[in-house]
């Protein structure tokens, strides 16, 4: 069965960076873009960013374009978000998700708290 | 940016109900580019409409999902006990992609 398995997540200073993972199997994952998603607590979704297939094509929301970057490793089925100059307003559980624009299957999230 | 509004906010039924959930667009969605999620506390959503209509592989057929345009809905025909959780639509059919605030389906 596919299974998302998102890792890295923890507590940071403001100003400070992260690399998030996300570990896929169950499915051909060179077959498939891939999205994060962010939840901050208590409240709703946030899309993020999507990679293609072959890592051609990225997006990003606006609100983390040139502090957030995307990537992934076909030959280790992971995908990545680098996430720099981490601000409070980041405090969120971090998914990663199937596909690149509806979400077909989601990880269980991985917590980022931004705090001093 | 396209803003999605959910309504209502808060729905209160009792199971063997219908639900009627609306996603109202600040402009066109591209060819009915449309999803709906389903999540419950303590979990990551489930997509359970795509397409504003075609419902994703494994969800129960009293699930259903209508609209163009500006307007769409999900539709819970009869509801369960395991229905009740939030529901999110989001739109990808123009960059950024976004989603809804929500809509909290709550026992009566």
């Amino acid at each position: 069965q596919v299974q998302l398995v998102e890792s890295g997540g923890g507590l940071v200073k403001p100003g400070g960076s992260l690399r998030l993972s996300c570990a896929a199997s169950g499915f051909t994952f060179s077959d498939y873009y891939m999205s994060w998603i962010r939840q901050a607590p208590g409240k709703g979704l946030e899309w993020l960013s999507y990679i293609s297939s072959s890592t051609v094509y990225t997006n990003y929301a606006d609100s983390v374009k040139g502090r957030f970057t995307i990537s992934r490793d076909n030959a280790k089925n992971s995908v990545y978000l680098q996430i720099n100059s981490l601000r409070a307003e980041d405090t969120a559980v971090y998914y990663c998700a199937r596909g690149g624009n509806y979400l077909l299957s989601w990880g269980q999230g991985t917590l980022v708290t931004v705090s001093s | 940016e396209i803003v999605l509004t959910q309504s209502p906010g808060t729905l209160s039924l009792s199971p063997g109900e219908r639900a009627t959930l609306s996603c109202r667009a600040s402009q066109s969605v591209s060819s009915s580019y449309l999803a709906w999620y389903q999540q419950k506390p303590g979990q990551p959503p489930r997509l359970l409409i795509y397409g504003a209509s075609s419902r994703a592989t494994g969800i129960p057929d009293r699930f259903s999902g209508s609209g163009s345009g500006t307007d769409f809905t999900l539709i819970i025909s009869r509801l369960e006990p395991e229905d009740f959780a939030v529901y999110y639509c989001q739109q990808y059919g123009s960059s950024p992609y976004t989603f809804g605030q929500g809509t909290k389906l709550e026992i009566k």
